[in-house]
């Protein structure tokens, strides 16, 4: 069956710093990935979506890579802030599905 | 617009008892999911529904669960009877079109905590 690994271990990173959060999955490569942020006590958030015929995608300070051959997506936060600080999760949904995977999402903390 | 909204946020009832959450999704969306999410096995899509017509229910854990969507604003997912193992956050999302490219929109949601 499909997995979806995240670092289970929390981040911790600087103020100002670059965040890099990883997906990787297993077998089949998906024809999406999204990427969405999770705050306590909310749902998650939509933040980015990448094909699979793309290699990066940005968006104001966040960057998503794609390598089917690693079979990994990077989430990248540039200049971080302590706002940033939250779960981050990566989804994976294959074609003829509209359903997606989620992983277990990787917990950011930006110190000031 | 509100967004998802789901009832309650937070249940706590003993092993056996029957619980009910409820779900409104954003207006005009088509689709409607139910996730939970725990710790251990993340988030899982347990059912999804396109224009009140349930559609994949591959993810329902257990014939104790059951989900209904009687018109195009409400959403029910039941557990009968409940057990501990199904203490989780249960989260409804909706979003507007098919395909996997859509966002999907998650309501706050329901902490269940079955004793």
């Amino acid at each position: 069956s499909q997995k979806i690994e995240q670092n289970s271990e929390a981040l911790n990173i600087q103020e100002g710093k670059t965040a890099t959060l990883t997906c990787n999955y297993t077998n089949y490569s998906p024809a999406y990935l999204q990427w969405y942020r999770q705050d306590p006590g909310r749902g998650p958030v939509f933040l980015l979506l990448i094909r699979e015929n793309e290699k990066e995608k940005r968006k104001e300070r966040l960057k998503v890579t794609f390598d089917t051959t690693l079979k990994q997506s990077l989430f990248h936060i540039t200049a971080s802030q302590p706002a940033d600080s939250a779960t981050y999760l990566c989804a994976l949904s294959f074609s003829g599905t509209y359903k997606y995977i989620f992983g277990t999402g990787t917990r950011l903390k930006v110190l000031a | 617009d509100a967004g998802v909204i789901q009832s309650p946020r937070h249940e706590v009832t003993e092993m056996g008892q029957e619980v009910t959450l409820r779900c409104k999704p954003i207006s005009g969306h088509d689709y409607l999911f139910w996730y939970r999410q725990t710790m251990m096995r993340g988030l899982e899509l347990l059912i999804y529904f396109n224009n009140n017509v349930p559609i994949d229910d591959s993810g329902m854990p257990e014939d104790r669960f059951s989900a209904k969507m009687p018109n195009a604003s409400f959403s029910t997912l039941k557990i009968q009877p409940s057990e501990p193992r199904d203490s989780a956050v249960y989260f409804c999302a909706s979003s507007r079109l098919a395909g996997a490219q859509e966002t999907q929109y998650f309501g706050p949601g329901t902490r269940l905590l079955v004793l």
